[in-house]
């Protein structure tokens, strides 16, 4: 089963400056899909940046980037220019392929972390 | 555009009670899915359907039920509310399952009393 694991509960930034969220993953899969949902407080779920694994390259959606280390199954967030805006709460997700096996795909989600930006 | 819609987007239940979670999306999406979302937790899948007529177990299927009778539609069904199943509910869809986005609903806030 893939397990998904956000270290920080809770995370603070001033307006303008940057911060990077945690996310690691446990699989063995080689190849899935990882994920970077914000919920802010109407509870929406936005989609952020996604991240195919069989891509070297990391994902970059204007001021949010990730840094995709497979062998350690690692995928931060970094966002550059924090705004107000960006306060939410922050889902790292996993995606295992559809195959014949698996029947079917499972989005797995860790328990969250909570940015705060502050004027 | 309509998306995901989950209705209603609040309800308060008794114990024992039953109620029905609607959930339909308007994308010809083949994959829906039913998450619950306990206060500071991340979410945990319920339910889930790769088409009409097909369903599967996630990880807290007990206490519930699902259907796919139709693409659009895929409604969650508690049987006996139990206050454990307190908790926001999110109905989502995809429309391959592997790399594609999820679309979400706004949610439904259930109390079970």
């Amino acid at each position: 089963a893939q397990t998904v694991t956000q270290s920080q509960p809770e995370m603070s930034v001033q307006e303008a400056e940057t911060v990077t969220l945690s996310c690691t993953y446990d699989t063995s899969e080689s190849n899935y899909y990882l994920f970077w949902y914000k919920q802010p407080p109407s509870r929406q779920m936005i989609l952020v940046i996604r991240q195919e694994a069989y891509k070297q390259q990391n994902a970059t959606e204007n001021r949010f980037s990730v840094n995709f280390q497979k062998a350690a199954k690692s995928f931060s967030l970094k966002i550059s220019d924090s705004q107000l805006g960006d306060t939410a709460m922050y889902f790292c997700a996993f995606m295992r392929p559809f195959t014949r096996e698996t029947s079917g795909s499972r989005l797995t989600f860790g328990e969250g972390t909570q940015l705060t930006v502050n004027p | 555009n309509a998306g995901v819609t989950q209705t209603p987007k609040f309800r308060i239940l008794k114990i024992g009670q039953s109620m029905t979670l609607q959930c339909t999306q308007d994308m010809n999406h083949n994959y829906m899915y039913w998450y619950r979302q306990d206060p500071g937790m991340g979410l945990k899948l319920i339910y889930y359907s790769v088409g009409a007529g097909i369903t599967d177990k996630g990880e807290v299927p007990n206490g519930y039920n699902v259907s796919r009778s139709t693409t659009e539609d895929f409604p969650l069904r508690l049987e006996l509310a139990a206050p454990s199943q307190t908790s926001v509910y999110f109905c989502a869809s995809s429309l391959r399952g592997s790399n594609t986005e999820a679309f979400f609903g706004q949610g439904t806030r259930l109390t079970v009393v």
